[in-house]
């Protein structure tokens, strides 16, 4: 089955640039999604179709994709940005599948 | 406001069955395509399934295939899950999520329910 693999964990200071990776095979064909999930909450979708952020998600949150990795990018990090972070993406026959989770730690 | 609220979850056990429901608010549910996802205990997501905005297609993760079903009410403004066999590693968190249409958010989940929690256990 297809998978998307992501590091286990991030860790950046404050105002550091933190980079969180996605690898899936798929992903030069198909469109990846972040979400953020912040403990005992829902998840929150912070970046769609590789690169968009939705309404309401402060811009130092990108993201991008080349070949096989997509690359959740949060440029000048704040504690508040501590969560977990889960890319998402379908295979060809249109299920869906997420990445492992990132544990983003700002210290 | 637009809203999504499950219900259904509890306790049952191994092989037993369950059904979930998510009833949907403040939006025009039979334009979006709805997924369910889930998070055991302290763990990451995983995704479970989707049905189409008209209930034409629905796909399932290859964990809960043959097991799990999806449909839709959309004179209800509802989507259900109805799991059959239940096992130990299908406990966990149960969320409802709307997939966004084309003009918003296409492909994305943009809403997302609080969730209702599901334990197997003899």
């Amino acid at each position: 089955s297809y998978e998307l693999t992501q590091p286990p964990s991030v860790s950046v200071s404050p105002g550091q640039t933190a980079r969180i990776t996605c690898s899936g095979d798929a992903l030069p064909k198909k469109y990846a999604y972040w979400y953020q999930q912040k403990s005992g909450q829902a998840p929150v979708l912070v970046i769609y179709e590789d690169s968009k952020r939705p309404s309401g998600i402060p811009e130092r949150f990108s993201g991008s994709s080349s070949g096989t990795v997509a690359t959740l990018t949060i440029s000048g990090a704040q504690v508040e940005d501590e969560a977990d972070y889960y890319c998402y993406s379908t295979d060809s026959s249109g299920k869906g599948v997420f990445g492992g989770g990132t544990k983003l730690t700002v210290l | 406001q637009v809203q999504l609220v499950e219900s259904g979850g509890g306790v049952v056990q191994p092989g037993r069955s369950l059904r979930l429901s998510c009833a949907a608010s403040g939006f025009t549910f039979s334009n979006n395509g709805m997924h369910w996802v889930r998070q055991a205990p302290g763990k990451g997501l995983e995704w479970v399934a989707v049905i189409w905005y008209d209930g034409s297609n629905k796909y399932y993760a290859d964990s809960v295939k043959g097991r799990f079903t999806i449909s839709r009410d959309n004179s209800k403004n509802t989507v259900y899950l109805q799991m059959n066999s239940l096992r130990v590693e299908d406990t966990a968190l149960y969320y409802c999520a709307r997939e966004g249409d084309a003009d918003h958010l296409p492909n994305s989940f943009d809403i997302w329910g609080q969730g209702t929690m599901v334990t197997v256990s003899s």
